[in-house]
C-alpha cells in the first residue's frame, strides 16, 4: 500500500478483555516498530522486527503484550487481559531498513473502561 | 538510554511569524527525525538528519552533533502548521532499539 495502515482506529475495551491491534507496513519494509503514546507524551518504544524476527522486546510493559509478524510483512500487538493504564495511542512504524527514514501509521486509540 | 529534550512544550505564534523549536539529547545518535503530530494521531516525517542542514519548502532543520542539539525552523507560519512537532532521535551502533521521543512542542499558530 502506499503507507502503513493500522486498524482498528479506535478501539473501546472492558477490563479483562483482550485485544488485537494490526499493522500493515509499507511493502518491502523490513523493520518495523510498534510505540505506546500515553495522553500528552511523545512516544515510547515497544518492540522492534527485522523481517519475521523479533529483535527486541525490551519495551513491552509487562507479558500480557505479545507481538508477531509471523510472515514479515503484517504485525499484530495483542494485550491480554486489559487493564486502564493499558490505554493509550499504539503506534506501528516501518521503515526500509534499520535507521532509515520511518514512516509511521494513524496509530490505534485503545480506551480501556 | 538518550534522553530528548525539546523546548518549548507549547507555542503560540501569529500567521507570519519565523517559529523555532528547539531539541537536544544527551547521547550520541545515528540520525535525529523531526516528525509533526496532528489531532487523531497520525505522524508524518519531516526530517531525518545526521548533520548540518536540511530544508524543505517553509521547513529547514538543523544539527549540531557536537552540542547534540537540533532546531526545527517554520519560515512564513501558517495556521495550517499547527500541530505538535516531535523529535525524536535513533540509537548509535548496531543495536535495534526504535527512536526515542521527546514529548513534543504543541504549536498553534493563530490568523
Amino acid at each position: 500500500g502506499a503507507g502503513v495502515s493500522q486498524s482498528p482506529r479506535y478501539k473501546v475495551a472492558k477490563r479483562g478483555q483482550d485485544v488485537a491491534l494490526r499493522c500493515d507496513p509499507i511493502s518491502g519494509h523490513v523493520s518495523l516498530f510498534w510505540y505506546q503514546q500515553a495522553l500528552g507524551q511523545g512516544p515510547e518504544f515497544l518492540t522492534y522486527f527485522q523481517n519475521e524476527a523479533q529483535l527486541d522486546k525490551s519495551g513491552l510493559p509487562s507479558d500480557r503484550f505479545f507481538a508477531e509478524r509471523p510472515e514479515g510483512s503484517v504485525s499484530t500487538l495483542k494485550i491480554q487481559r486489559t487493564q486502564q493504564e493499558d490505554s493509550a495511542v499504539y503506534l506501528c512504524a516501518s521503515s526500509l531498513r534499520w535507521n532509515t527514514e520511518a514512516f509511521f501509521g494513524q496509530g490505534t486509540r485503545l480506551t480501556v473502561v | 538510554k538518550n534522553e530528548v529534550e525539546q523546548s518549548p512544550q507549547n507555542l503560540t505564534a501569529q500567521e507570519g511569524e519565523f517559529i523555532t523549536i528547539n531539541c537536544s539529547y544527551s547521547v550520541g545518535i545515528s540520525a535525529l527525525h523531526w516528525l509533526q503530530q496532528h489531532p487523531g494521531g497520525g505522524i508524518v516525517s519531516l526530517f531525518m538528519l545526521s548533520s548540518g542542514k536540511k530544508k524543505h519548502g517553509r521547513l529547514i532543520a538543523t544539527i549540531n552533533i557536537q552540542e547534540k542539539h537540533s532546531s526545527l525552523h517554520i519560515t512564513a507560519s501558517h495556521p495550517r502548521d499547527s500541530a505538535v512537532y516531535i523529535c525524536a532521535v535513533g540509537p548509535r551502533g548496531g543495536g535495534a532499539d526504535g527512536l526515542t521521543f521527546g514529548k513534543g512542542t504543541h504549536l498553534i499558530i493563530q490568523p
